[in-house]
């Protein structure tokens, strides 16, 4: 079946401090990836996606390349603000699986001034 | 543009009380309609998924129950609940079945305590 496996949290980094939250998959077929974000009290918003091997998803200064080679969509973010924080969610969807979303276990970030 | 529509945000109910929480979704026709519940600093779990009017498939047996009497309507409901149904209920839709490129789209959650 499908998985996803992200780095264990807490992650705590001081402002403008350089951010990675690994992400592995397994996927039969051929998976679009996403990164979701979870702000204190409300649900989850798409972050950035991507939907074929080699694209790069951005937004808001974050990006993810979808490595097929290594099953990875690692997280990054050059330089991380307060506003931040919040709990990030790794997913795929797949041709499989009647196209239900997988999800990480979330990782949460606390970013201190 | 599409919007979704969660309600109630929080809700403390005792448990054996019945449950009814109510999602809808504005902007789209025949969206794929989701209930995931989060546990306290855990993952999502998905609980229902719909692909049209009265299909509904079951993810997790429990005492949950969902329904879809509308097409853009979805409904989580209990006849008791137990106290480990507390936690936060997230409802969400996606473009279409065959569509796996397109990302979930979430409400903001429902809080639900049961004492």
């Amino acid at each position: 079946g499908n998985s996803v496996t992200q780095m264990e949290g807490p992650v705590t980094l001081s402002e403008e401090a350089f951010l990675t939250i690994n992400c592995t998959y397994t996927a039969t077929g051929y998976p679009s990836l996403f990164w979701y974000v979870q702000y204190p009290g409300e649900g989850l918003q798409l972050l950035l996606k991507a939907t074929k091997a080699d694209d790069k998803g951005s937004n808001k200064g974050f990006e993810a390349t979808y490595r097929k080679e290594t099953t990875s969509f690692h997280l990054e973010k050059g330089s991380v603000q307060v506003s931040d924080s919040a709990v990030y969610f790794c997913a795929l969807r797949a041709n499989t699986n009647a196209g239900k979303s997988t999800f990480g276990d979330g990782t949460t970030l606390t970013v201190k001034p | 543009s599409q919007t979704i529509h969660q309600w109630p945000a929080t809700l403390v109910q005792p448990v054996g009380s019945p449950l009814s929480l109510e999602c809808t979704v504005e902007g789209t026709s025949n969206p794929n309609l989701y209930w995931y519940r989060q546990a306290a600093g855990r993952g999502l779990q998905l609980l229902f998924y719909s692909v049209g009017i009265g299909q509904i498939s079951s993810e997790v047996p429990q005492n949950l129950s969902a329904s879809r009497p509308q097409d853009r309507q979805f409904i989580l409901s209990s006849k008791k609940l137990l106290l480990s149904d507390s936690g936060f209920y997230l409802c969400a839709w996606s473009v279409g079945q065959s569509s796996y490129n397109s990302p979930l789209h979430f409400g903001n959650g429902t809080r639900l305590t049961v004492t």
